[in-house]
C-alpha cells in the first residue's frame, strides 16, 4: 500500500524554540495531507488539512500562527510548531489521501519540549 | 460527518475471531465507514472501508446492516499482533474530505 513517511521520529527541543516536522507521501502524490496530534491515551485530533498550493485551513481552536504549515510540492507538507512550550508536548501524525477514497497515515514523530 | 460509538474495550481470545461493533445511525446515503488501527505508538493503519455491501479483504471483513445505522469489522483469526486501538469513522466519499476520529475500541487480545 501506499507510504507516508515523517521526519523526524521523535526530537525534544527547548521550550521557547521553534521545531520543524516533515511529512513525505513516498510513492504516491497528493494534494491533501492532514496534521493530527494525539496525547497520551486519548484520539487523534484533527488539526489542519494542508492544501498544496494555497493556505491551510485549521480547526477550530487550534493557533494558525503557532503552528505553520507549509504544503509546497505534491509530495510534501511540513509543521513547523513555533515558540514552543512544555504543553505542546504530543505525539504528532500526517496523513494523506491515496486516491480514490484511501489515506495514508505517517507513523508520527514525538516531541518532547523541556 | 456521522458521529460513531464504538464500546471502550473488549478482549478476545488468540485465534478466535474478534467482533468489533459501531453504531453510526445518523449516517448519510453517501458516506462511507471506514475502519482504521492504532498499535502504541505508531500512526494509524488503514483496514477495510465500504458503503452499504459488505466487504472483505486480507485484513478482515465489514459487514454494513442493511440500513447502515451500524457495522462490523471481524477479524477471523484474532492474534497477539492485533492488540490496538480500533477506530470507526464515517466520511463522504471525496477524497479531499478529513478524518474525525472518536475514542475507538481498545481491543486486547489474550493468549
Amino acid at each position: 500500500g501506499a507510504v507516508v513517511s515523517q521526519h523526524p521520529s521523535r526530537v525534544i527541543c527547548k521550550s521557547g524554540t521553534s521545531v520543524k516536522i516533515e511529512c513525505r507521501s513516498l510513492d504516491f502524490q497528493a494534494t491533501t495531507m492532514f496534521w493530527y496530534r494525539q496525547f497520551p491515551k486519548k484520539s487523534l485530533m484533527l488539526m489542519a488539512t494542508s492544501n498544496e498550493g494555497s493556505k491551510a485551513t485549521y480547526e477550530q481552536g487550534v493557533e494558525k500562527d503557532k503552528f505553520l504549515i507549509n504544503h509546497a510540492s505534491l509530495t510534501l507538507s511540513t509543521l513547523t510548531v513555533t515558540s514552543a512550550h512544555p504543553e505542546d508536548s504530543s505525539f504528532y501524525i500526517c496523513s494523506a489521501n491515496s486516491p480514490p477514497n484511501e489515506q495514508y497515515f505517517g507513523p508520527g514523530t514525538r516531541l518532547t519540549v523541556t | 460527518d456521522a458521529k460513531t460509538t464504538q464500546p471502550t474495550s473488549m478482549d478476545c481470545a488468540e485465534g478466535r475471531a474478534a467482533n468489533l461493533p459501531c453504531n453510526h445511525s445518523t449516517i448519510s446515503g453517501n458516506e462511507y465507514v471506514y475502519w482504521y488501527r492504532q498499535i502504541h505508538s505508531q500512526g494509524p493503519q488503514y483496514i477495510i472501508h465500504g458503503l452499504k455491501n459488505n466487504e472483505t479483504n486480507e485484513m478482515a471483513s465489514l459487514i454494513i446492516t442493511e440500513d447502515r445505522k451500524s457495522s462490523t469489522l471481524i477479524l477471523p483469526h484474532a492474534t497477539l499482533r492485533d492488540t490496538a486501538v480500533y477506530y470507526c469513522i464515517v466520511r463522504f466519499s471525496n477524497t479531499g474530505n478529513q478524518f474525525y476520529f472518536g475514542t475507538g475500541t481498545s481491543l486486547t487480545v489474550i493468549p
